[in-house]
């Protein structure tokens, strides 16, 4: 199983609103509405901010969103902070009853 | 609350095998599978398998097929990845899912393979 595909980086300047792409097949996010969003800090475990395409949960911002179409899922940070610069995560239910991550994504803000 | 506690950091030959434990407790552990998931210095998450509580079905990654077991006693579930090399040196996390995202996480557990 592949990772999913992300950008490396993305930045944006405070204020502003980013989006980061995940892209896999019809046998992970095109097939299923399983795919979630995670924030990592350095040193950190994860922290899950959307599930089920564009579900956030309780706590989680709402700057965060999520959205879906075909075998590219989206995360858009709205509002940009300096906090959230950090690393992002896309992962995704699959085919094979398993899971999978993307490769992740570095978020500057400028 | 949910609690996924993991035994401390390891430092293992090239070769040799490793054992991670995750202690879950705060929910009904049959309810919910644990996953594995390990995050080498400076890469990305990579999901390893995951193992139910109960009657202890269990899904592999393929790419760790042959090399890992995931067992449970009580209420821990075990990892053990065989045939260490320096590239399995990695920070080890168990996980739980919450409507189909992983929500509950483990402190993670360094695992240093070196001669």
């Amino acid at each position: 199983q592949s990772a999913l595909t992300q950008p490396a980086s993305v930045s944006g300047s405070p204020g502003q609103s980013i989006t980061i792409s995940c892209t896999g097949t019809s046998s992970d996010v095109g097939g299923y509405n399983y795919v979630s969003w995670y924030q990592q800090h350095p040193g950190k475990a994860p922290k899950l901010i959307i599930y089920e395409v564009g579900n956030r949960p309780s706590g989680v911002s709402n700057r965060f969103s999520g959205s879906k179409s075909g075998n590219t899922a989206s995360l858009t940070i709205s509002g940009l902070q300096a906090e959230d610069e950090t690393d992002y995560y896309c992962s995704s239910y699959t085919s094979s009853d398993t899971w999978v991550f993307g490769g992740g994504t570095k978020l500057t803000v400028l | 609350q949910v609690q996924l506690v993991q035994s401390g950091a390891e430092v293992k030959k090239p070769g040799a095998s490793v054992k991670v434990s995750c202690k879950a407790s705060g929910y009904t552990l049959t309810d919910f599978a644990i996953h594995w998931v390990r995050q080498a210095p400076g890469q990305r998450l990579e999901w390893m398998g995951w193992i139910n509580f109960g009657n202890i079905n269990r899904k592999y990654s393929q790419k760790f097929q042959g090399r890992v077991t995931m067992d449970t006693s009580a209420s821990t579930a075990y990892m053990q990845l065989s045939s260490l090399r320096s590239e399995d040196t990695a920070v080890y996390y168990c996980a739980r899912t919450l409507d189909w995202g992983f929500v509950f996480w483990g402190q993670g557990t360094l695992v240093t393979v070196s001669s």
